[in-house]
């Protein structure tokens, strides 16, 4: 099973700042890495696929790079409806993981 | 607009059965693998099974291998969980998830709002 670590566990903002999230992948995933954010009572919704490709309607503040087994998402400027957990996800196999997720929080 | 609505879900008791539905509409439905994930209470995203578009192809997480089948009726455009020997871990929200391929093998681009499956005595 490939393993993918979330860093931080939590991160602490203030709306307008810069957020960059990490996920290190435990073997490499290639370019198979998307993100995806959960706020509360709600379902995840997919921001990026293949490391870079915002999904539609997702705005152009989101952004993702990364190779192999290093990967971050940054959001260029927070917005308050930013604040979410953020979850990335491998599909490099027939089994596909998560991170375990950051939380972040308003500061 | 794609949507998929989860039903089904509830209370059982530990070591029996249940099967959870997905209603899939505004998409092809067979063109598309599907998925099952799902989320226990305060924790993180588990990926259950996935299955192809024609449903001939089918995989599950070793932690519900063996008590869990994943199936779909391209007719009915339904998704289904059959779940058994269920057990006080496999309490979470099941989410119906669409993939990208109609191999099962993209990234998930849309969920259905969950259904709570909650296994207490």
């Amino acid at each position: 099973e490939i393993v993918l670590t979330q860093s931080p566990a939590t991160l602490s903002l203030s709306p307008g700042e810069r957020a960059t999230l990490s996920c290190r992948a435990s073997q490499n995933v290639v370019s198979y890495l998307a993100w995806y954010q959960q706020k509360p009572g709600q379902a995840p919704r997919l921001l990026i696929y293949d490391v870079f490709n915002r999904a539609t309607g997702i705005p152009a503040r989101f952004s993702g790079g990364g190779s192999g087994t290093d990967f971050t998402l940054t959001i260029s400027s927070l917005e308050p409806e930013d604040f979410a957990i953020y979850y990335c996800h491998q599909r490099s196999n027939w089994f596909p993981t998560f991170g375990q997720g950051t939380r972040l929080e308003i500061k | 607009e794609v949507h998929l609505v989860e039903s089904g879900g509830g209370l059982v008791q530990p070591g029996g059965s249940l099967r959870i539905s997905c209603s899939a509409s505004g998409f092809s439905f067979s063109s598309f693998g599907m998925h099952w994930v799902r989320q226990a209470p305060g924790k993180g995203l588990e990926h259950v099974s996935v299955i192809g578009s024609n449903g001939d192809s089918t995989y599950y997480a070793d932690s519900v291998k063996g008590r869990f089948i994943i199936s779909r009726d391209n007719l009915k455009n339904t998704l289904y969980l059959q779940m058994s020997s269920l057990r006080t871990e496999d309490t979470a929200v099941y989410y119906c998830v669409k993939d990208a391929f109609w191999t099962g093998r993209g990234w998930f681009d849309s969920w259905g709002q969950g259904t709570l499956v909650t296994v207490s005595s």
